[in-house]
């Protein structure tokens, strides 16, 4: 069964850490995304890549940065983790073409 | 990419079918019409995808109207587990990126 699996389903982390999420795809997919859901806002769309090492900023990338070293790996960085950060952060990848994405669990954020 | 919209929400009784619909008006002729669902503390998850012709797979069926200015995705026989939040997309995949919009919660009825 093909998947998206994120590192962790709950992270708390104090304000001011740096926070590492991690995203492994197994579909050998070009295209990987980061978004976070809050209530209310929907989903939002942080940073993306089409391919290893390219990364685009997405509408709300403003303290994230992301890492593609490797294909099958997007990983989304909170520099200095604050309080507003604090949701659910979901990771998806696609294939090039009219495809759909598929979605990880999602990791739900806690910044204290 | 063309905006959509959807009602706010929606409750359909178990077994019966689910028909969802949305407008988007503005859709231009290379995008394609795209659902997602999300339960409750899960990603979302892809139902179904059409840019002219009706389509359907094992989940649902996809309606695009000749114009292609509202589409309906039906549930044939709703059960509890599709009590979910349903996304549509308009989506040109040149763009390769969705923006989600507030969707419609769906709640079905025992």
């Amino acid at each position: 069964d093909v998947k998206v699996t994120q590192s962790s389903r709950y992270l708390v982390k104090r304000t001011g850490e740096k926070v590492f999420l991690e995203c492994v795809q197994d579909m050998d997919h070009e295209n990987m995304f980061w978004y976070r859901q809050d209530p209310g806002l929907g989903l939002r769309l942080i940073y993306f890549s089409y391919d290893v090492k390219m990364k685009e900023k997405g509408d709300i990338p403003e303290g994230y940065s992301v890492s593609r070293e490797k294909k099958e790996r997007f990983s989304l960085i909170l520099e200095s983790a604050s309080t507003n950060q604090t949701s659910m952060y979901l990771c998806a990848s696609s294939s090039v073409g009219p495809y759909g994405y598929t979605f990880g669990s999602g990791t739900r954020l806690t910044v204290v | 990419d063309a905006k959509t919209t959807q009602p706010t929400s929606m409750d359909c009784a178990e077994g019966r079918a689910a028909n969802l619909p949305c407008n988007h008006s503005t859709i231009s002729g290379n995008e394609y019409v795209y659902w997602y669902r999300q339960i409750h503390s899960q990603g979302p998850q892809y139902i179904i995808h059409g840019l002219k012709n009706n389509e359907t797979n094992e989940m649902a069926s996809l309606i695009i109207t000749e114009d292609r200015k509202s589409s309906t995705l039906i549930l044939p026989h709703a059960t509890l587990r599709d009590t979910a939040v349903y996304y549509c997309i308009a989506f040109n995949f040149g763009n390769e990126k969705l923006t989600f919009g507030t969707g419609t919660r769906l709640t079905i009825i025992p």
